[in-house]
């Protein structure tokens, strides 16, 4: 058990639609890293959090958007979903503000339909 | 554009045997990190290295910094089922953490 939870765990949602996907770090961690994995890609890094403020971007959608809250978890939106949104959504927590080890929540599985 | 090769992408063998896997890059990085991954589950820190040359051992696995910080590898002995997985490695360049790294992993099968 890394510290890190994910809620919901499996999310099924029709194109079209909205869905919020939650994060909470482990105790004390104060960066959070949210991921995109499907089937036929990596590990995509999407967006990056430390203490409240966006840190860096990867390759988020403009219709995925982030935020993290004063309690340090952190929630993905993501929006006007497409059949090849299904994926992996992983948060990842870290001490540190910069790149380095990270500890991984079990993942939230989308499958939009 | 950063990359990180993960060879072999697939490897299969039995129990007992050893294996090595690759990641190989063209660039210097300040830390790498090596990951496992189940099916399904979250990736699960196994190391991190800093220091070019460095070597650690983690039971029966062995992890090695290139000289140079470009390269790495990890090295099973008397493989077990239980290290069936995906083998990721990732690297950290210098600046912010968009210079996160992310090879495609290894999926390793060790077959009873």
């Amino acid at each position: 058990d890394s510290g890190v939870t994910q809620t919901p765990k499996h999310l099924i949602t029709a194109t079209g639609q909205r869905v919020t996907l939650r994060c909470s770090p482990r105790s004390g961690d104060l960066s959070v890293y949210w991921y995109q994995q499907s089937l036929d890609q990596g590990l995509q890094f999407l967006i990056q959090y430390y203490n409240g403020e966006e840190r860096a971007k990867g390759n988020i959608l403009e219709r995925f958007s982030a935020q993290q809250f004063p309690d340090l978890h952190s929630e993905l939106n993501l929006s006007s979903l497409e059949l090849g949104d299904s994926a992996l959504y992983f948060c990842a927590s870290s001490p540190l503000d910069g790149p380095g080890e990270q500890y991984f929540g079990p993942g939230t599985r989308l499958t939009v339909t | 554009t950063q990359l990180l090769e993960q060879s072999p992408q697939f490897l299969s063998i039995q129990e007992g045997e050893n294996l090595t896997v690759y990641c190989n890059s063209s660039s210097v990085f300040s830390s790498l990190q090596w990951y496992r991954q189940e099916p399904g589950e979250g990736p699960v820190l196994l190391v991190t290295v800093v220091t070019g040359g460095e070597v650690k051992k983690l039971k029966r696995l062995t992890f090695q910094f290139g000289d140079a910080r470009k390269d790495s590898s990890l090295h099973i002995t008397a493989a077990q089922p239980g290290d069936t997985g995906l083998y990721l490695c990732v690297g950290a360049a210098q600046g912010g953490s968009e210079k996160l790294v992310f090879g495609k992993g290894t999926k390793l099968t060790v077959n009873p």
